[in-house]
């Protein structure tokens, strides 16, 4: 069956760097565009980035664009987003999630939390 | 890129209707008939409810439609249940090639 596993979160001071995995199965990994979409405590879901299915593309949402970037290895099935200069309003659930073809999201991990603080 | 506006809360006795609103832009919701919902329980992933503005995903309740008019897509349930009480959240692709998130539905069923 189709499944996406989050990793790589934490606890890390503002300003710091951390690296999310995101490694899918049961599907035909490469086919698919992911996004990823975070969730803040007591907020509402956010849509971060997406990385097509290639790699060729990626695109940002405003609040994260020149801090994140996101990579995919097809070969291991894994998408990343690599976090710098991370602030505490980054602190959320951090979700991957597969694009049907028309951005819209059949199939979630379960989420990784990352927390900021000093 | 601003969230799409949704009420902050919605309620119903079982059995009745309700309907979300979820109001766009022309860049976005009213541009594309990208719109879809997400169900989502505390604690869980959101799952598809609708795509596409109109379409059910295999398995999904028939209670649950969804509709557009301009800049504005609704989802209908009906025949609300215990079970539907969550939060609901729209989605439009936009003219940018992001995507945008509604600001969150919390649904009370009475």
């Amino acid at each position: 069956q189709v499944q996406l596993l989050e990793s790589g979160g934490g606890d890390v001071q503002p300003g710091r760097s951390l690296k999310l995995s995101c490694a899918g199965s049961g599907f035909r990994f490469g086919n698919y565009a992911i996004h990823w979409v975070r969730q803040a405590p007591g907020k509402g879901l956010e849509w971060v980035a997406v990385i097509w299915s290639d790699g060729s593309n990626q695109y940002y949402g405003d609040s994260v664009k020149g801090r994140f970037t996101v990579s995919r290895d097809n070969s291991k099935k894994t998408v990343y987003l690599q976090m710098n200069s991370l602030r505490v309003e980054d602190t959320a659930m951090y979700y991957c999630a597969r694009d049907t073809g028309m951005t819209d999201f059949d199939y979630w991990g379960q989420g990784t939390l990352v927390s900021v603080s000093s | 890129q601003s969230a799409l506006t949704q009420p902050a809360s919605a309620s119903g006795s079982p059995g009745q209707s309700i309907t979300i609103s979820c109001t766009g832009t022309g860049s976005d919701v009213g541009y594309y008939n990208y719109v879809s919902w997400y169900q989502h329980y505390p604690g869980k992933a959101p799952k598809l409810i609708i795509h596409e503005v109109i379409h059910r995903p295999s398995g999904v309740s028939n209670r649950f439609s969804g509709s557009k008019s301009g800049d504005t897509a609704s989802l209908n349930i009906s025949g609300l249940e215990a079970e539907d009480e969550a939060d609901y959240y729209c989605s439009s692709y936009t003219t940018t090639r992001t995507v945008v998130f509604g600001t969150g539905t919390k649904l009370t069923v009475l």
